[in-house]
């Protein structure tokens, strides 16, 4: 089952936050975030396990709530580098055999 | 140099005539996806592979089909292509449950 993002895009301006959101139906074991830039591939974020972990990765960082079946990506203090297409991914449990599926993405577009 | 290797990184072709898009990782991972990207509609999966001769469906696998019969190499195969099949399409390896690694993406244009 496809998780949810939101919001569907969003403009910032250099400098400012952004806070992307990750919803399931379902519970979930892990949770991926990408980041795809126009024309490139998909490339690693970061993973969060289930435990109310939160990571982070220079200024973006990511928190797991397990029990609301939900993540979100928190980008702070946002620079061009960061525009992009924002896509988490989702496993249901470790049973080794579950695939990771992805939501729709969120369009960051970071202007000066 | 890890990587995933997709050929052909661009194909155009006519419906019913068969092609393969091969994918290949170095990085001795079991797991390996394929993903069709439509504007609007994220990264689906077409199939996966847990390891060396398992496969399973993913979200949308009518019209497609795979083989693992080696742990490095991932074929997708359009058996009879469609226009709707039309699209960009990426491999990508993990070890299970770890960081994906992509390929480069493969345009496919089907007319």
């Amino acid at each position: 089952q496809q998780p949810v993002q939101s919001p569907q895009a969003v403009i910032l301006r250099e400098g400012e936050d952004a806070v992307i959101n990750c919803s399931s139906s379902k519970a979930l074991y892990s949770v991926h975030w990408y980041r795809q830039k126009h024309g490139e591939a998909p490339v690693f974020l970061m993973i969060l396990l289930k435990g109310g972990e939160q990571k982070g990765h220079d200024k973006i960082s990511a928190s797991f709530n397990e029990k609301k079946q939900q993540s979100s990506l928190y980008l702070t203090a946002s620079q061009l580098s960061y525009s992009g297409t924002y896509f988490c991914g989702t496993e249901r449990w470790n049973s080794g055999n579950t695939p990771l599926v992805f939501g729709k993405g969120t369009r960051l577009s970071v202007i000066a | 140099e890890a990587q995933v290797t997709q050929n052909p990184r661009y194909l155009i072709t006519v419906t019913g005539k068969k092609l393969t898009v091969t994918c290949s990782q170095n990085m001795n991972h079991e797991y390996m996806s394929w993903y069709r990207q439509d504007p609007g509609l994220g990264l689906r999966q077409i199939y996966y592979s847990m390891n060396v001769e398992v496969t399973d469906k993913g979200d949308v696998p009518e019209g497609y089909k795979v083989s693992r019969k080696e742990k490095r190499n991932f074929p997708l195969i359009l058996e009879s292509p469609s226009p709707n099949q039309t699209s960009l399409y990426f491999c990508a390896s993990s070890f299970s449950g770890g960081e994906l690694f992509f390929g480069e993406g493969s345009r496919l244009t089907v007319l």
